[in-house]
């Protein structure tokens, strides 16, 4: 099936510090979504993407979607403690949520005070 | 509006035994997908229901079933529980197979 890479699997940075992981696919992917999992939750949007080129900011965080439609990035800002989580991205390969939403591994964030 | 509840939040079960994991979906969505996620793994799909019909499976075997209820909400029976099964189950709910899922905190099975 498909598959995202996500890179880096995990960071540590100083509080402050602006942070960029990013995912890619060798398939095309028409949406693209940014999730943060807390230890014991599930994931929660972040940023919603639909269409190549497109970059969305929701506070501190912006993210694209690639223009080949097979990568993503997300930028965080000024990082702060409550940044620390897991980071995963995933997508869809139609523009209707009839395929499955498809996650990468995750980019583990650890913020050092 | 009330999210995606998942009961019960953490189990315990025995390899071999028969487990049923329950969801309440958002109000208002009709769509049901759940995932498993294994430590330090992204989720992965095992299935979705759709005004009660399986819409798409993802790569488990038989002993993975669902079912949907006419009130949406859902349920994921696993049989004959193996070691590897213990992972967190998530699942997520949408509006007429929308592409945003809310999800749910999960439910920590573990198989001793």
């Amino acid at each position: 099936g498909q598959q995202l890479n996500q890179s880096p699997q995990s960071m540590f940075i100083q509080e402050g510090e602006d942070v960029s992981m990013n995912c890619t696919s060798s398939s095309i992917f028409n949406t693209w979504l940014w999730y943060k999992q807390d230890p014991g939750e599930g994931p929660v949007l972040l940023i919603a993407l639909y269409k190549a080129g497109e970059l969305t900011s929701n506070g501190r965080l912006t993210a694209q979607f690639g223009i080949t439609r097979k990568d993503s990035f997300l930028n965080i800002s000024a990082s702060i403690p409550s940044d620390v989580g897991i980071y995963f991205c995933a997508g869809h390969t139609e523009f209707s949520g009839n395929t499955p939403l498809v996650f990468g591994k995750g980019t583990r964030l650890s913020v050092i005070a | 509006e009330t999210g995606v509840t998942q009961s019960p939040t953490h189990l315990i079960k025995t390899r071999g035994q028969q487990v049923t994991l329950r969801c309440s979906s958002q109000s208002g969505h009709n769509t049901v997908s759940w995932y498993q996620q294994a430590l330090g793994q992204g989720p992965q799909f095992i299935f979705q229901y759709y005004r009660e019909e399986e819409n798409g499976r993802g790569n488990f075997p038989p002993r993975f079933s669902g079912l949907q209820f006419p009130n949406y909400s859902s349920e994921l029976n696993v049989n004959a529980l193996e070691l590897d099964d213990s992972a967190l189950y998530l699942c997520a709910s949408s509006l007429d197979r929308d592409r945003i899922y809310t999800f749910g905190s999960g439910t920590r099975l573990t198989v001793v």
